[in-house]
């Protein structure tokens, strides 16, 4: 079942920060986070694993809360090279089985 | 290192016609996995590989068959092509739970 992400599209502008979550209805093991541009394949940001971690790169973070079985991914004072879709990709046991992604959040950074 | 690559870039097949979506990774990764993306539905894992030798189906795996004789090669089969399977098919590498990495991708058409 995929993970929910929340919004679906956000504009901002530039120097402006963003939230994106990510909930899912089935215990996790690690939360990956992912960026595309249009017409390029995915590119790893982070992963996160349970035990309520946080993570940093450069100005975009992202916490994990394994009890309410949530992630959320931090964008602070966003810049143009920002934009893209944003997908959260989930997994429930170590290595185990797959990802399943959520079906993206749209973000758009204006100057 | 080359990464994740996919051949080929761009595919138009006729309906009922068979194929082979080739992937292949330089990084002696043990995880490899076949997503396709459609729009609005974000990345669905069609099968994925532990190791070679080891397959196992994903949410999306009816009408494609995969194999894993080597570390380095995950081909993605196409029985009988439709066209609900018109999409962008992305390849992705990694360990266990680690980062995955995306091939270019191939965008398949079916007529």
């Amino acid at each position: 079942q995929q993970p929910v992400q929340s919004p679906q599209a956000v504009i901002l502008r530039e120097g402006e920060d963003a939230v994106i979550n990510c909930s899912s209805s089935k215990a996790l093991y690690s939360v990956h986070w992912y960026r595309q541009k249009h017409g390029e394949a995915p590119v790893f940001l982070m992963i996160l694993l349970k035990g309520g971690e946080q993570k940093g790169h450069e100005k975009i973070s992202a916490s994990f809360n394994e009890k309410k079985q949530q992630s959320s991914l931090y964008l602070t004072a966003s810049q143009l090279s920002y934009s893209g879709t944003y997908f959260c990709g989930t997994e429930s046991s170590g290595g185990a089985d797959g990802l399943t992604f959520g079906k993206g959040t749209h973000l758009i950074i204006q100057p | 290192n080359a990464g994740v690559t996919q051949t080929p870039k761009f595919q138009v097949l006729k309906t009922g016609q068979s194929m082979t979506l080739q992937c292949a990774q330089d990084m002696n990764h043990e995880y490899m996995s076949w997503y396709r993306q459609d729009p609005g539905m974000g990345l669905r894992l069609i099968h994925y590989s532990v190791g070679a030798g080891i397959t196992d189906q994903g949410e999306v795996p009816n009408g494609y068959n995969v194999s894993r004789s080597t570390t380095e090669d995950f081909p993605l089969r196409l029985l009988s092509a439709a066209p609900s399977q018109t999409s962008v098919y992305f390849c992705a590498s990694g360990q266990g739970s680690m980062a995955q990495y995306f091939g270019p991708g191939t965008r398949l058409l079916v007529l």
